[in-house]
């Protein structure tokens, strides 16, 4: 099971603003930059936030992140039908010394 | 533009050695970590393993023992071999590029994926 735990599912109408949760802890997230990526079906996933809040130069700024102690947060806002898509956090863990990912969040545009 | 293409076996035999090699294009292996991800049907992303171009690895705890991550530095190329192969492997392999842990770590280019599927 992942040490970083997601919201199984988000949902919201076109237009509107979803978040998505990341918890963490000491050894993670509290201590190494969180990423955050876009999943889309049958598709690879993609780097939608790096260090917490970048985002690559093709990811508009309706993306955002950002980071507290042991949490993250991934906000998407003027939601999109081309939104809907599986959302992973991601960030280095000390005490495995390996890279994790969240248990992942769908997000719906209903 | 950077970009990494994969390929390797796509069905197995349980106790079989899974073999998947990823090429870079576009740039060159020094200055990042060369990453595994897997992700079984239906679920999500599980980190397999890294391995920069001087040969430096770390790998997963579940999978330490029957896992091998190599770098070719002459053909640009990475590569992942499983040992003993069980059901529970079969999922869907991405070669990554990433950075190193204290650098934002991030994989930020991926190859397209190979399917493996381990069947009696």
């Amino acid at each position: 099971q992942s040490v970083l735990t997601q919201p199984p599912s988000v949902s919201a109408a076109p237009g509107q603003k979803v978040t998505i949760s990341c918890s963490g802890g000491r050894s993670n997230i509290a201590k190494y930059y969180v990423s955050w990526f876009q999943q889309l079906p049958g598709a690879a996933p993609k780097l939608i936030i790096y260090e917490n809040d970048k985002r690559p130069s093709d990811i508009p700024d309706r993306f955002s992140g950002s980071k507290s102690g042991t949490s993250a947060t991934l906000g998407i806002t003027g939601l999109q039908t081309g939104d809907e898509a599986d959302y992973y956090c991601g960030t280095w863990d000390s005490t495995l010394n390996a890279g994790v990912f969240g248990t992942g969040t769908k997000v719906t545009v209903l | 533009q950077v970009q990494v293409q994969q390929w390797g076996a796509g069905l197995l035999k349980p106790s079989e050695t899974l073999s998947l090699t990823c090429a870079v294009y576009g740039g060159s292996l020094s200055g990042y970590y060369w990453s595994l991800i897997r992700q079984p049907p239906g679920k999500g992303l599980e980190w397999i393993g890294e391995m920069n171009h001087s040969g430096t690895a770390k790998y997963t705890p579940s999978l330490k023992n029957r896992v091998i991550i190599a770098v070719d530095t002459a053909k640009n190329q990475f590569s992942l071999r499983l040992t003993s192969v069980t059901a529970a492997d079969t999922a869907m392999y991405f070669c990554a590029r990433s950075h190193p842990p204290d650098s934002g770590w991030a994989p930020d280019i991926w190859g397209q994926g190979t399917m493996v599927t381990v069947s009696s």
